[in-house]
């Protein structure tokens, strides 16, 4: 099952507006990453925050993580219609041997009308 | 820099036939994972080769396989294929260690 949960599933907005998307996890992580995926294209990194980092920024997005709450939010500001994607959080395992294996969670489909 | 190159784009097969897809890494990048992306199951994560060895390995049955080659392309198996094998098979390579994953435009397989 997928480590990861997104909240909310599916949200609407309009241009300007920001958009802010919640991830949860179950277990212990070295760092915890949000992607992008245009409909059936593949993925596109956005931001990797490691677990020593609290909240960490990058053009328009701001990534926030708690460990103690095993959760994740990434802050869209001033939103466009290009926007309009997808977003997975993904996750590492802590043990040595995790690799490059992400544990996805199950998205958040972004919609911004102009 | 030329991206993660996923060859065929698209394919159609019948139950029971096997198929392979094959990927290329972004140059110099020598870790290759493979994931499979559902509607139902969501992204999953297949397996990941590192220089040639497989070094994790997903909850799939033994099916699905793969090899990298020393040229850190990489291709993925699947025999007998069944109708829950269809999905979108995502690449993904990466640089030792860094965390952040490279992803193709994946082959879209449909079994019928």
């Amino acid at each position: 099952s997928q480590q990861g949960e997104e909240d909310p599933q599916a949200l609407s907005i309009q241009e300007g507006e920001n958009a802010t998307m919640n991830c949860s996890y179950k277990t212990s992580i070295n760092n915890l990453q949000w992607y992008r995926q245009n409909s059936g294209r593949g993925l596109v990194h956005l931001i990797l925050i490691r677990s020593n980092e609290r909240e960490k920024h990058s053009g328009r997005l701001r990534v926030t993580l708690d460990t103690s709450k095993k959760s994740s939010s990434l802050l869209i500001t001033a939103s466009r219609a290009a926007d309009t994607a997808s977003y997975f959080c993904a996750t590492d395992g802590i043990r040595e041997t995790s690799g490059s294996r992400l544990t996805f969670g199950e998205g958040t489909q972004l919609t911004v009308n102009p | 820099k030329a991206g993660v190159t996923q060859t065929p784009r698209y394919l159609i097969k019948t139950r029971g036939q096997q198929v392979t897809l094959s990927c290329s890494p972004i140059s110099g990048h020598r870790s290759v994972s493979w994931y499979q992306q559902t509607p139902g199951q969501g992204l999953q994560f297949l397996f990941e080769y590192f220089s040639e060895t497989q070094r994790n390995k997903g909850n799939f049955p033994g099916r699905f396989s793969g090899r990298q080659f020393s040229n850190s392309r990489s291709e993925m198996n699947v025999s007998t294929l069944e109708l829950g094998d269809s999905a979108l098979y995502l690449c993904a390579s990466s640089l030792q260690n860094t965390g952040e994953l490279f992803f193709g435009e994946g082959s879209r397989l449909t079994v019928l």
